[in-house]
């Protein structure tokens, strides 16, 4: 089957730095993306990964290792509106641009 | 100037109602979706249609309805409601030109089932 492993909630004290961990387990691999959704609020796009390495994008950074199947996604210099669910998906080969979630981390930021 | 709108945004209704929901893009995308959440945030893909062809999970109970009148909007009927159809109900768009695409969600509809 195809599975997406996340951490259900992290907390982390404001400016410090927070790793998020995504596991994968899917049928083929077309891309990882990564999405922020504010509680209440529709998820919004953050970064994409299908190469191996580190994609950076000002305070956030995405890691892939596609022959771990594995992603983090590196928060820096944390602010109170970073507290939000961090979500990872997949897509997978034959899939019809469809994607495959994650259930999210919930971030805590913590003043 | 909305990307992806959806309405209502809450709809509280019984059980065995029928309803609809209505979403709009005006991003110019090919591709448009139906996504179910769950109290548990699990987001799950119900339908996706693309360019006239429409891709249906098959998890997806037959009440449930897609509707396209055409490439800009994507409705969704629900028969006979049940309790367990309460959750939000995200509306997505993308241009369906590749891998990387970006999905744009609407703000979702919040449906509770009494």
């Amino acid at each position: 089957g195809q599975n997406i492993d996340q951490p259900t909630e992290m907390t982390a004290t404001e400016g410090a730095i927070v790793q998020i961990n995504c596991t994968y387990q899917t049928s083929g691999f077309n891309g990882l993306f990564w999405y922020q959704q504010h509680a209440g609020e529709a998820p919004t796009f953050l970064s994409y990964n299908v190469l191996d390495g580190l994609e950076e994008k000002g305070r956030f950074s995405s890691f892939l290792s596609r022959s771990k199947g594995y992603s983090y996604l590196l928060l820096k210099e944390l602010q109170m509106k970073d507290s939000a669910s961090y979500l990872c998906a997949v897509r997978s080969r034959g899939s019809n641009y469809q994607l495959i979630w994650g259930a999210g981390t919930k971030l805590i930021i913590k003043p | 100037d909305t990307a992806v709108s959806q309405t209502p945004k809450y709809l509280v209704t019984q059980m065995g109602n029928d309803k609809s929901i209505k979403c709009e893009q005006n991003l110019g995308h090919d591709t448009m979706y139906w996504y179910k959440q769950d109290s548990k945030k699990f987001l799950k893909i119900m339908f996706s249609y693309n360019n006239k062809e429409l891709i249906i999970n098959e998890t997806v109970p037959n009440r449930f309805s897609p509707k396209s009148p055409d490439k800009a909007h994507l409705n969704l009927h629900i028969n006979s409601l049940e309790l367990g159809d309460s959750a939000v109900y995200f509306c997505a768009s993308s241009t369906g030109g590749g891998y990387q695409e970006t999905q744009y969600f609407g703000p979702g509809t919040r449906l509770l089932v009494l």
